[in-house]
């Protein structure tokens, strides 16, 4: 049961470039979120997802877009990178009732560097 | 606690003592808590939960107590080991879809 599995791991971009960051989960869980931690900052939620093909803006979404066409991947996209989005990206999934989100459980992470 | 700033607050405590780590959450209204665990190039681990009708959970050598009048968590870690090292957050949810995470602590575990 390997959870949430985020790829890749690590990448530096140039400023402008694009890519896009992949995190699939086997865990049948309907809500899949993208965050960003900063040194010394709390995660930050730029998208979430309640279930496919629905998205929804997080705190932060500015510059980033993310897409859920299967229930078990939430990609997240950046069209144009700044220096502002070297950041570590985590997803994370999560089982909900209709009052809670519980416990979520992340991936690994993704290290971002943009130059 | 939580942070201000780049640095986190640090707790070093000695190998086999106790480990008290406390968090102030923000939201009067989060009724759903959790702690989770970060270890250096690793993502958050869920480590336990509290639901506000209570003010005590207990779990494998881990108690979370929650004091709704002045919004305090605090996790206890028994016979804390170098393992424990990491950086722990707790996270406070109102109910909706989004949860909001402190910044954490450090501990640190002195052999």
């Amino acid at each position: 049961n390997a959870g949430v599995t985020q790829t890749p791991k690590f990448r530096v971009l140039k400023t402008g470039q694009s890519m896009t960051l992949l995190c699939a989960q086997d865990m049948n869980h309907e809500y899949m979120y993208w965050y960003r931690q900063d040194p010394g900052m709390g995660l930050r939620l730029i998208h979430y997802s309640v279930g496919e093909g629905t998205t929804a803006k997080g705190e932060v979404p500015d510059g980033y877009n993310v897409s859920r066409l299967k229930k078990q991947n939430f990609l997240l996209g950046l069209e144009s990178a700044a220096p502002s989005q070297t950041s570590v990206y985590f997803c994370a999934s999560s089982y909900s009732s209709d009052r809670h989100n519980y416990g979520y459980t992340f991936g690994s992470g993704t290290r971002l560097t943009v130059v | 606690g939580e942070s201000v700033g780049l640095h986190l607050p640090t707790l070093s405590v000695q190998e086999g003592d106790n480990s008290i780590i406390n968090c102030a959450y923000s939201n009067s209204a989060s009724d759903y808590f959790i702690w989770y665990k970060q270890e250096s190039g690793k993502g958050p681990q869920f480590i336990i939960d509290i639901r506000s009708n209570m003010d005590k959970r207990q779990g494998q050598r881990v108690t979370v107590l929650l004091n709704k009048t002045v919004k305090h968590l605090s996790l206890q870690i028994a016979a804390t080991q170098p393992g424990d090292s990491a950086v722990y957050f707790c996270a406070e949810n109102t109910g909706g879809f989004k949860t909001i995470f402190g910044a954490g602590t450090r501990l640190f575990v002195k052999a």
